[in-house]
């Protein structure tokens, strides 16, 4: 069972139309979730860290909440920039202390049409 | 500017043979990490290390072996043992464990068998 899933695999909107795209998560303890933004061809590019349940973060046209289950990356009035890869992460309480990568979905492409 | 660097962005291999992706950051980040994408599957993690002639084995590390004689590099060798090496390998690094940080990515090696 993969412990992080994002949906929908794929979207594609209009310039202008609203969406969320989803990553839920099944990890024991949650230290951070993070969202990437990754364009053909290129490595990932930090977007949020989220800690908590209830936490929100904005930049832009985004906006990314975090509850216990779940995060969601709202895109308000998306322009066709907006299109790429969106990737999220999460790293998990580690009871040994030790540093450990990130956790990632497959990711979910975005598509906006002018 | 600071940043991570990842060299060559195309790499092509023969069959039976290692070869080596370089690493460099100048971010003065202790942990580094490299994970392997593959169409349609998330980030999967190769290895990584939290400081200077230490590294652990991710979830797919078989194949591949790494170094890390120096804070600024991680360079990451694929072997020949390595089955199915055709794909894109991103480098990342982050401030240390206990500070949650988020990963920072390099542009990516494309790796291809030929």
């Amino acid at each position: 069972e993969d412990q992080v899933t994002q949906s929908p695999e794929a979207l594609r909107l209009q310039e202008g139309e609203s969406s969320s795209l989803n990553c839920s998560y099944t990890v024991s303890g949650l230290r951070g979730l993070f969202w990437y933004r990754q364009d053909p061809g290129k490595g990932p590019e930090f977007l949020f860290t989220l800690y908590s349940a209830g936490e929100e973060k904005e930049k832009e046209r985004l906006k990314a909440t975090l509850t216990k289950k779940e995060s969601f990356l709202h895109i308000t009035a998306p322009k066709p920039e907006d299109s790429a890869t969106y990737l999220c992460a999460v790293r998990e309480i580690n009871s040994g202390g030790g540093a450990d990568g990130l956790t990632f979905g497959k990711g979910t492409h975005l598509i906006i049409q002018p | 500017d600071g940043g991570i660097t990842q060299s060559p962005k195309y790499l092509f291999r023969k069959e039976g043979q290692n070869v080596t992706l370089s690493c460099e950051q100048n971010l003065n980040h202790d942990a580094m990490y490299w994970y392997r994408q593959d169409p349609g599957q998330g980030l999967r993690l190769i290895y990584y290390s939290q400081i200077v002639n230490d590294f652990q084995k991710g979830d797919i590390a078989e194949g591949y072996s790494v170094s890390r004689e120096k804070k600024e590099s991680f360079p990451l060798t694929v072997t020949s043992a390595q089955k199915n090496p055709t794909a894109f390998y991103l480098c990342a690094s982050s401030t240390p464990q206990g500070t949650n940080t988020e990963a920072f990515f390099g542009q990516g090696t494309r790796l291809t068998v030929v």
